[in-house]
């Protein structure tokens, strides 16, 4: 089955730096790949996702990339705030009737 | 619109009890899955619940069991809790087609407590 992998585990930036996270997934099978943010306490809620026939997405200061070949997608957050500080958490899906894995966050937190 | 609800907001229980969660999705989804969340790690799926009929399960054991009703609710069942069954428990909803059926929703979850 799928696995996904994530790092780094913990992440601390300046206010104002660029954070990056890094997910690999395993089936090549997998065709969407969403992006959830979880704060402390809270549900997690959908931040981004790619389908597989884009390489990249950008929405204000997200984005997302995606190589099929090498199985990699990355969360690229800009000009970080304190308000990005939070778990972010990456996944990866086959098709609309298949489970979405999760990968196994990354802490991420944002010095002002 | 009302987003995924789950009842009820935390719970405890002892070893050897059975529980029962609640999760209503959200408005004009159908399909509803479930996850285990540790401390400190990603959710784990458990099920997933489409046309009142499991669809997919993870790797967890028998004892978890489900339930969708004709209104898409669902219901998670676990018996003979054991102390490894705390966690936090995340309901999910989707539609399935074939433009916004990836987008899973989730529910603010059940905190289960087992002592």
């Amino acid at each position: 089955g799928e696995n996904v992998e994530q790092h780094p585990s913990t992440l601390s930036v300046q206010e104002g730096d660029s954070a990056v996270i890094k997910c690999t997934y395993s089936d090549s099978a997998s065709n969407y790949f969403p992006w959830y943010k979880q704060e402390l306490g809270k549900r997690p809620q959908l931040i981004i996702d790619i389908r597989s026939n884009v390489g990249e997405k950008k929405d204000q200061r997200i984005a997302v990339t995606l190589n099929k070949t090498a199985k990699h997608f990355s969360l690229h957050i800009t000009e970080t705030q304190p308000e990005d500080s939070a778990v972010y958490f990456c996944a990866a899906r086959q098709t609309s009737y298949d489970k979405v894995i999760f990968g196994p966050g990354t802490s991420l937190s944002v010095i002002p | 619109d009302a987003g995924v609800t789950q009842s009820p907001t935390h719970l405890i229980k002892t070893r050897g009890q059975q529980v029962t969660l609640r999760c209503s999705p959200k408005s004009g989804h159908d399909t509803v899955s479930w996850y285990q969340q540790a401390l400190g790690q990603g959710p784990q799926f458990i099920f997933q619940y489409y046309e009142e009929e499991e669809r997919q399960r993870g790797n967890f054991p028998d004892r978890f069991s489900g339930h969708q009703f004709p209104n898409y609710s669902s219901e998670l069942n676990v018996n003979a809790l054991l102390l490894g069954d705390s966690a936090l428990y995340l309901c999910a909803s989707s539609l399935v087609g074939w433009d916004t059926h990836e987008k899973l929703f989730f529910g603010s979850g059940t905190q289960l407590s087992v002592l």
